[in-house]
C-alpha cells in the first residue's frame, strides 16, 4: 500500500520561499504523476502543479509564476517551492498521487498527512 | 475561485439517503471531463470515494454512488451513517483555466 509522508518548514515570513518535500513508501514513483494541492483555513481545495517522474510539469496559471515542482526518482520524492509567500498563501499543504486509470480528467488517489504553513510578520 | 458550485449544507437522519449536486459549465463537466468525488473527515487528508463519474476504489461500500448528466454531477449516500459527516468535494478539469478545479465543498450532518 503506497503512503506518501511530507515535511517542511510550517512558519515563514512575507518574501520568503515556502519548500514542501514528499516522499513515496511502499509503490513505484515511475509511471505516475504527482501533484501538490492546497486548503486555506476553512476553504476549499485548490491544485497548485504536477510533476511525473520524467520532470514534466504543468502548474495552476494563478501560481506558474511563483511555484517550481522538482523530482528526485532516486529518492521517490518530489518537491515544491514556492517563492514570494504572503498571508494568502497560509494553508494546509497536501501532495498527491495521480490515479492511473484513463480518464479524461485525473483524480487523486493518494494523499499525504497535510503540512500546516503559515506566513505572518 | 471554485467553478462547481456544491450546496453548502445537505443534511439527513440516520439510513436516509442523501444526494448532493456539484454544477458546472461548459468548460469543466460539459466539456465531456470526469468527475470524481472526495470525503474530507475533520483535520485528515481528503479520500477519493468516486472516480470516473461512477466507479468506486476498492473499500468504498457500494451505498456510495455518483452520476453525470450534461453539466453536472452527483454524489448519492444511502443508508446514512454518522460516520458519514464529513466536508465532500467533487474535483474535474476546467479546459478553459488549464487547471484541475474542485467544487465548493458540502458538509453532511447526520441528525
Amino acid at each position: 500500500q503506497v503512503q506518501l509522508q511530507q515535511w517542511g518548514a510550517g512558519l515563514l515570513k512575507p518574501s520568503e520561499t515556502l519548500s514542501l518535500t514528499c516522499a513515496v513508501y511502499g509503490g513505484s514513483f515511475s509511471g505516475y504523476y504527482w501533484s501538490w494541492i492546497r486548503q486555506a483555513p476553512g476553504k476549499g481545495l485548490e491544485w497548485i502543479g504536477e510533476i511525473n517522474h520524467s520532470g514534466t510539469t504543468d502548474y495552476n496559471p494563478s501560481l506558474k509564476s511563483r511555484a517550481t515542482i522538482s523530482a528526485d526518482t532516486s529518492k521517490k520524492q518530489f518537491t515544491l517551492n514556492l517563492r514570494f509567500v504572503t498571508a494568502a498563501d497560509t494553508a494546509v499543504y497536501y501532495c498527491a498521487r495521480h490515479l492511473t486509470t484513463v480518464t479524461t480528467s485525473d483524480a487523486f488517489d493518494t494523499w499525504g498527512q497535510g503540512t500546516m504553513v503559515t506566513v505572518s510578520s | 475561485q471554485s467553478v462547481l458550485t456544491q450546496p453548502p449544507s445537505v443534511s439527513g437522519a440516520p439510513g436516509q439517503r442523501i444526494t448532493i449536486s456539484c454544477t458546472g459549465n461548459s468548460s469543466n463537466i460539459g466539456a465531456g471531463y470526469d468527475v470524481h468525488w472526495y470525503q474530507q473527515l475533520p483535520g485528515t487528508a481528503p479520500k477519493l470515494l468516486i472516480y470516473a463519474n461512477s466507479d468506486r476504489p476498492s473499500g468504498v461500500p457500494d451505498r456510495i454512488s455518483g452520476s453525470k448528466s450534461d453539466t453536472s454531477a452527483s454524489l448519492a449516500i444511502s443508508g446514512l451513517q454518522t460516520g458519514d459527516e464529513a466536508d465532500y468535494y467533487c474535483q474535474s478539469y476546467d479546459r478553459s483555466l488549464s487547471r484541475y478545479v474542485f467544487g465548493t465543498g458540502t458538509k453532511v450532518s447526520v441528525l
